[in-house]
């Protein structure tokens, strides 16, 4: 099964300023099948980013995935108030998913 | 608009079993496979398994074989998760969620219930 590390466990910035996620796997992700989806408390993960770099439907380009193999990043080009959440990668490249332990975006 | 309406949360007793259901509606039910993911403080999220609406087959994670059971109705677009032999570590928010409609079960998720809390305690 693919082990996702995220990193960091939790970042802490203020808005307007630029979070870098990374989501490392323990083999390369076949096809680069990578999604990340945001997660706020009490509800379920919304997805963001499939395929590694592709948007959601609905999902603003403040948000940009990037990465290929086992390197992954997540990128929100400049926080809102409504982004500080926790942000999970998960892989479904292989037949078994499985997603990253997340990363929690907080308020600075 | 395409929802998940989940049950209610749940209490059980170690050894019992639990019955989850996820009722789909504004899509063509028969389309989209369905996953169920849980969550727990200690693992975050584990895929369980999945089922596809139209033909009943399932796939269940190697964790899950044997106490995982998914099955659906299509008279109601409803598909059901239940899990057995409960312990105190099944205690988790458990999620249904659906796969793209190309996907054939083997995708990201695009649409998620709103979860079902289950807790196994004595």
């Amino acid at each position: 099964e693919i082990v996702l590390t995220q990193s960091p466990g939790t970042l802490s910035l203020s808005p307007g300023e630029r979070a870098t996620l990374s989501c490392r796997a323990s083999q390369s992700v076949n096809r680069n099948f990578l999604a990340w989806y945001q997660q706020k408390p009490g509800q379920a993960p919304r997805l963001l980013i499939y395929g590694a770099s592709s948007r959601a439907t609905g999902i603003p380009d403040r948000f940009t995935g990037s990465g290929s193999g086992t390197d992954f990043t997540l990128t929100i080009s400049r926080l809102e108030p409504e982004d500080f959440a926790v942000y999970f990668c998960q892989q479904y490249g292989s037949s078994s998913k499985t997603f990253g332990q997340g990363t929690k975006v907080e308020i600075k | 608009q395409v929802q998940l309406v989940q049950s209610g949360a749940e209490m059980k007793k170690p050894g019992a079993s639990v019955k989850v259901s996820c009722k789909a509606s504004g899509y063509t039910f028969i389309s989209n496979y369905i996953h169920w993911v849980r969550q727990t403080p200690g693992e975050g999220l584990e895929w369980m398994g999945v089922i596809n609406p139209s033909g009943g087959s399932t796939n269940y994670a190697q964790k899950f074989q044997g106490r995982v059971t998914m099955t659906r109705d299509t008279s109601t677009s409803t598909v059901y998760m239940e899990l057995s032999s409960l312990r105190s570590e099944d205690t988790a928010v458990y999620f249904c969620a659906r796969d793209p409609a190309f996907c054939g079960g083997d995708c990201y998720f695009d649409y998620w219930g709103q979860g079902t809390r289950v807790t196994v305690s004595s």
